[in-house]
């Protein structure tokens, strides 16, 4: 079975604090994507990574960067955190084909107080 | 263009009856229709998909109907059971793209 998972189930920053949230992935996938997850709005792309080193912007990539430099490893990064970064936080990889399953980790629920 | 809409936003079914979710989109490249399921405190995972070549797909309960006239698709639970209470997704994809454009989610909750 496809395991992704995330380094914290829960976090609570201030804002201006520089924040990591990791993802890995035990399936050699290629593909791995983050999303943040907020009542109401659905799931929403910020990056994906379909390569080591390469990264992509999604639909809603201000305020954050993302890492990638083992495969098997793609970082979240928000500079300074800001309150309006409370959410959900979801990582999710596939295989290197269009249209392949994403499989998704548990979450990071992240405050920024 | 690249919305996809979900409708409804919380849904109550009685154990045993259908539940029904609908997703509309407007970019007609679209050509990968996936649900995925979300129970409390999980990711969600792939439930069932359909490519716009079929108008229906069954998996056991679960049945995707696909209507690429009216650019539509709706996920239907048969005999509701109270471990189907989650969040259901819809997303939509293009051919020639690995990203996933997803609805903003169903809360169906079953009571026995």
């Amino acid at each position: 079975d496809v395991k992704v998972t995330q380094s914290s189930r829960y976090l609570v920053k201030r804002t201006g604090e520089k924040v990591f949230l990791e993802c890995v992935q035990d399936m050699d996938h290629e593909n791995m994507f983050w999303y943040r997850q907020d009542p109401g709005l659905g799931l929403r792309l910020i990056y994906f990574s379909y390569d080591v080193k390469m990264k992509e912007k999604g639909d809603i990539p201000e305020g954050y960067s993302v890492s990638r430099e083992k495969k098997e490893r793609f970082s979240l990064i928000l500079e300074s955190a800001s309150t309006n970064q409370t959410s959900m936080y979801l990582c999710a990889s596939s295989r290197q084909a269009f249209q392949e399953t994403q499989y998704f980790g548990p979450g990071t629920r992240l405050l920024v107080l | 263009q690249q919305q996809v809409k979900q409708s409804p936003q919380s849904l109550i079914v009685q154990k045993g009856g259908i539940s029904i979710i609908n997703c509309a989109y407007e970019n007609t490249a679209f050509d990968y229709f996936p649900w995925y399921q979300q129970f409390p405190g999980k990711g969600p995972a792939l439930l069932i998909a359909i490519r716009p070549d079929v108008s229906e797909k069954k998996e056991g309960r679960f049945t995707i109907s696909f209507n690429k006239s009216a650019k539509q698709f709706s996920l239907h639970i048969m005999d509701s059971q109270p471990g189907d209470s989650a969040t259901y997704f819809c997303a939509a994809s293009k051919g020639n793209t690995d990203k996933l454009i997803f609805g903003t989610g169903t809360r169906l909750q079953v009571f026995p």
